[in-house]
């Protein structure tokens, strides 16, 4: 199993600012994934994480409003840029060993 | 559009009430199928998973699922449950030729003692 660690766990942001959400795992895993979960809604999947290139976008998602870095097989970041209040959500990190382990999420509230 | 539907967004029980919460899916072909639960403040985790095999798949804390391919169905099931149940439930599916999990929208399940 994995244990994945994200920060900040909830924050409540200024609309125009930026936001960069942390996720740390315990073992170097190949893929990362970026989900979001808007209130009352599903997760659905922003991005897909591999160390060494550039990340791969879900369709409605870019790459310079949801930045991502990858640095190495254990680490990333998704920045919210510029945000608007429908940026708030819940943004969840993810790594799939055969099934995917979860962070414990960020609850971002845009004002 | 292809998509995982979860037609009971909100269920409230009683302890000692049997459960079952509908998952359907759209996609055609060989499919993963999973149920994550998430309880009040805590991660997302694993219950159970189906990729082959016994369509009658046991997870932990006493849930099965059974998986009924000519209906597209993925159906969470617990004989009785407990107040410490109380939590969401999201059904997920990888269809063939993906490497991404697609959710439904969540069943949010309440029981009382």
């Amino acid at each position: 199993s994995a244990v994945i660690s994200q920060k900040p766990s909830r924050d409540i942001c200024q609309r125009g600012t930026s936001l960069t959400i942390q996720c740390q795992v315990d073992s170097q895993v190949t893929m990362m994934f970026w989900y979001r979960q808007q209130p009352g809604q599903s997760l659905t999947l922003i991005a897909t994480a591999n160390q060494g290139s550039e990340a791969t976008y879900e369709s409605g998602f870019v790459i310079d409003k949801f930045p991502i870095s990858r640095p190495n097989l254990t680490f990333s970041t998704l920045t919210v840029s510029n945000m608007s209040p429908e940026d708030s959500s819940i943004y969840l990190c993810s790594v799939d060993e055969t099934e995917a382990f979860f962070g414990q999420g960020t609850r971002l509230t845009v004002v | 559009a292809q998509s995982v539907s979860q037609h009971n967004h909100h269920v409230i029980l009683s302890e000692a009430a049997s459960l079952e919460l509908g998952c359907n899916y759209s996609y055609g072909g060989t499919v993963n199928l999973f149920w994550y639960v998430q309880y009040p403040g805590q991660h997302l985790q694993l219950l159970l998973k189906y990729f082959s095999g016994d369509p009658l798949v046991k997870g932990i804390k006493g849930f099965e699922a059974e998986f009924i391919k000519s209906k597209f169905s993925f159906n969470l099931r617990k004989p009785s449950v407990q107040w410490s149940d109380t939590a969401e439930y999201f059904c997920a599916v990888i269809p063939t030729g993906f490497q991404k999990l697609v959710f439904g929208t969540g069943t949010r399940l309440l029981v009382s003692p």
